[in-house]
């Protein structure tokens, strides 16, 4: 199985910081097609999940453009400029690309 | 506007079994694979299974192969997971999702006595 390493755990911000959170993967995430199927995840409090990102760096319908992903191959990055609230939740790391489809632990992002 | 409703979770007791359905609506169905994740009390998400878009091609998680059956009906925009031998490690939320860009709101499974 594909393991999904997602740094810090967790993450304590100021409105308007900008901040950055890891995805390394066991395995290259390049599928067959040549497309890398890396996405990021936010879930905010009792919320279900809600997907930001898809193939490591295209925003998800209605995502504000605070939100970057870049990377390739195993090692990923997601970036957020510039902090609202609400932007506070965890975010999770995923990949599609191999069977089974598995996540980060993910990491809270909190308020200071 | 795509939805996603999970339905048919509750408390049941160990060895037992249960049956979620998923029901589909502003999209077309039968064009998209399906997934169910679940994700535990307190805990991240874990993938259960994907289905294709006409059924050809199931996959499963290790910690349900053999007891759950993931499957869909096209006719009725619904997708199903036959949860079978129950074991408290399976309490979780179960959320139904297309295949990331679109989760349900989930429906909770408590494996008790």
């Amino acid at each position: 199985d594909v393991v999904m390493t997602q740094t810090p755990p967790s993450l304590s911000v100021a409105i308007g910081q900008s901040v950055s959170i890891s995805c390394k993967s066991s395995q290259s995430l390049v599928y067959s097609d040549g497309k890398t199927y890396l996405h990021w995840l936010l879930q905010s409090p009792g919320r279900s999940p809600k997907r930001l990102i898809y193939q490591v760096s295209n925003l998800g319908s209605g995502v504000p453009d605070r939100f970057s992903g870049t990377g390739s191959q195993k090692d990923f990055t997601l970036k957020i400029s510039r902090v609202e609230a609400e932007d506070l939740g965890v975010y999770y790391c995923a990949q599609t690309t191999h069977f089974p489809y598995t996540f980060g632990a993910g990491t809270k992002l909190e308020l200071k | 506007e795509v939805q996603l409703v999970e339905s048919g979770g509750g408390l049941v007791q160990p060895g037992r079994s249960l049956k979620l359905s998923c029901l589909a609506s502003g999209f077309t169905f039968s064009n998209y694979g399906m997934n169910w994740i679940r994700q535990a009390p307190g805990k991240g998400l874990e993938w259960v299974a994907s289905i294709s878009s006409s059924s050809s091609y199931i996959y499963y998680a290790d910690t349900v192969k053999g007891r759950f059956t993931i499957s869909r009906d096209n006719a009725k925009n619904t997708l199903y997971l036959q949860m079978t031998s129950l074991r408290s490690e399976d309490t979780a939320l179960y959320y139904c999702a297309r295949p990331l860009a679109y989760w349900g709101q989930g429906t909770l499974v408590t494996v008790s006595s």
